[in-house]
């Protein structure tokens, strides 16, 4: 079946605008997590939503939000971009069970210039 | 709250040598425990994982044992290949949220 599709691969955006990344999941999966991954930091939870709740969240601003919907597809926003936003962002799937391992899609590349 | 320590890297390998990525864990309840692996350019891909204290997780000639008294999960492989390069994490989940170690990045050379 299908794995974790992320849209775009690749964005370039100017500080100050904001950004919209795109997730769908395996087929059967309800929970879709969000993460960052800089080299300095390393990989950071940013949230995650379960049945279009968020049921967990991370210690990032506010100008990090997101959505799912109905299909279980997830959507991640940044508003007022800063360079530190410059970052691969990683969607994770799962069954939405508690202590599972959960299924990445390849990111989406954000650079902020 | 939970978190996950991994040996820094880089580390650097000749093919068919011996390797191992240490990784110990704290967490307040019982996780489960997972390696993560990361090839340039790729997302990540599911390694191996283990549930309960005892369990062995093994994929591609890789073994990790879920440690609880020594509260680790080390890597283990018999014999690497240039194609084992990438980068590896140890993560932990006891909750909705994976922890991931900093990450290990091993180069294998012919």
């Amino acid at each position: 079946k299908a794995g974790v599709t992320q849209t775009p691969r690749y964005l370039i955006k100017t500080r100050g605008q904001q950004v919209t990344l795109s997730c769908s999941p395996i087929s059967g999966h309800r929970s879709v997590s969000w993460y960052q991954q800089t080299p300095g930091q390393g990989l950071q939870f940013l949230f995650e939503y379960f049945s279009e709740t968020q049921r967990n969240k991370g210690n990032f601003p506010g100008r990090f939000s997101g959505r799912q919907f109905s299909n279980s597809r997830s959507e991640m926003n940044v508003s007022t971009l800063e360079l530190g936003d410059s970052a691969l962002y990683l969607c994770a799937t799962s069954q939405g069970q508690a202590n599972t391992e959960a299924f990445f899609g390849q990111g989406t590349r954000l650079t902020v210039v | 709250g939970d978190s996950v320590t991994q040996m820094e890297g880089p580390v650097t390998l000749s093919e068919e040598a011996f390797l191992t990525i240490n990784c110990t864990y704290t967490a307040t309840g019982y996780p489960s425990l997972f390696w993560y692996v990361q090839y340039p350019g790729e997302g990540l891909q599911l390694l191996l994982k283990a549930t309960k204290a005892d369990d062995k997780g093994s994929n591609k000639g890789f073994e990790a044992t879920y440690r609880k008294e020594t509260t680790s999960f080390h890597l283990e492989k018999g014999s690497v290949q240039v194609s084992d390069s990438a980068v590896y994490f140890c993560v932990s989940n006891s909750g909705y949220a994976l922890n991931f170690g900093k990450g290990t990045s091993l180069l294998v050379t012919p």
